[in-house]
C-alpha cells in the first residue's frame, strides 16, 4: 500500500531545481506532498485531486497522473528553507492515506 | 488554537510493559489516524478512524489496538512493547478527503 518515492536523497545548490517522484500500485484518489524538517513533524504542501484540482503552495508545484497512478513535484530555485524530507501522501479510498519512504533534500550555499 | 496534541512527547519502555500514547484535535476533524516513522521507512499508517464511532487496520497494526474515544480524541495502545515498537509515532486528523492533515509534535518511544 505504501507509495514508492525517488530518489531516496538528493543534494542542490541554492537556485538549482529539483523534482522528487511518487508512484504507487493502487488507482489513487488524490495525492498529498509534506516537508518535515529533522525532529518536527511533517507540514503540509500541496495536494492533487483526481479531476485535476491543486491546493496549496505558491512557489512549488506539481502533476499527478491518474492513469499512471504517479505524481511529481518539482521544486524550482531552491532556497536554503526546502532542505527536509518530502512525503508524498496517497489516498486509495475509503480514508486509507497512506506516506511513501520520502526523499531527503539537502540545499547547500 | 492547539491542534493536535499528543502525549507524551518522550517515554521509555521495557518489554513486556503497556501503555497508552493520547492523540487529541481541536479542529473538529473526522478523520484520525496514527503512524510510526522509522528510519527508512518513511511513515507506516497503523491504525485509522474514518469517522467517530470506526477504527480499521493499516499497514503494521500487529501489537497494537485504538479507542475513538469521541470525536476529539483517539488513543494507540501497546498492551505489551517489544524493542521492534521503538519508533517516532505520529498522530494525524483531517476533516476529509480533500482536504490538508495536520500533525501532531509526535511521541518518541524506546523499548529496552
Amino acid at each position: 500500500q505504501q507509495p514508492v518515492q525517488s530518489p531516496q536523497a538528493v543534494i542542490l545548490r541554492e537556485g538549482e531545481d529539483a523534482v522528487i517522484n511518487c508512484s504507487s500500485s493502487k488507482a489513487l484518489y488524490s495525492v498529498h506532498w509534506y516537508r518535515q524538517k529533522h525532529g518536527e513533524a511533517p507540514v503540509f504542501l500541496m495536494i492533487l485531486l483526481k479531476g485535476g484540482e491543486q491546493k496549496g503552495h505558491e512557489k512549488i508545484s506539481a502533476s499527478f497522473n491518474e492513469k499512471k497512478q504517479q505524481s511529481s513535484l518539482y521544486l524550482t530555485a531552491s532556497q536554503l528553507s526546502y532542505s527536509g524530507t518530502y512525503f508524498c501522501g496517497t489516498e486509495i479510498g475509503g480514508n486509507q492515506f497512506y506516506f511513501g519512504t520520502g526523499t531527503s533534500l539537502t540545499v547547500i550555499p | 488554537n492547539a491542534g493536535v496534541t499528543q502525549t507524551p512527547k518522550f517515554q521509555v519502555l521495557k518489554t513486556g510493559q503497556s501503555m497508552t500514547l493520547q492523540c487529541a484535535q481541536d479542529m473538529n476533524h473526522n478523520s484520525m489516524y496514527w503512524y510510526r516513522q522509522d528510519p527508512g521507512m518513511g511513515l507506516r499508517l497503523i491504525y485509522y478512524s474514518a469517522s467517530e464511532g470506526t477504527t480499521d487496520k493499516g499497514e503494521v497494526p500487529n501489537g497494537y489496538n485504538v479507542s475513538r474515544l469521541n470525536k476529539r480524541e483517539f488513543s494507540l495502545r501497546l498492551e505489551s512493547a517489544a524493542p521492534s515498537q521503538t519508533s517516532v509515532y505520529f498522530c494525524a486528523s483531517r476533516w476529509d478527503r480533500n482536504t490538508e492533515a495536520f500533525f501532531g509534535q509526535g511521541t518518541r518511544l524506546t523499548v529496552v
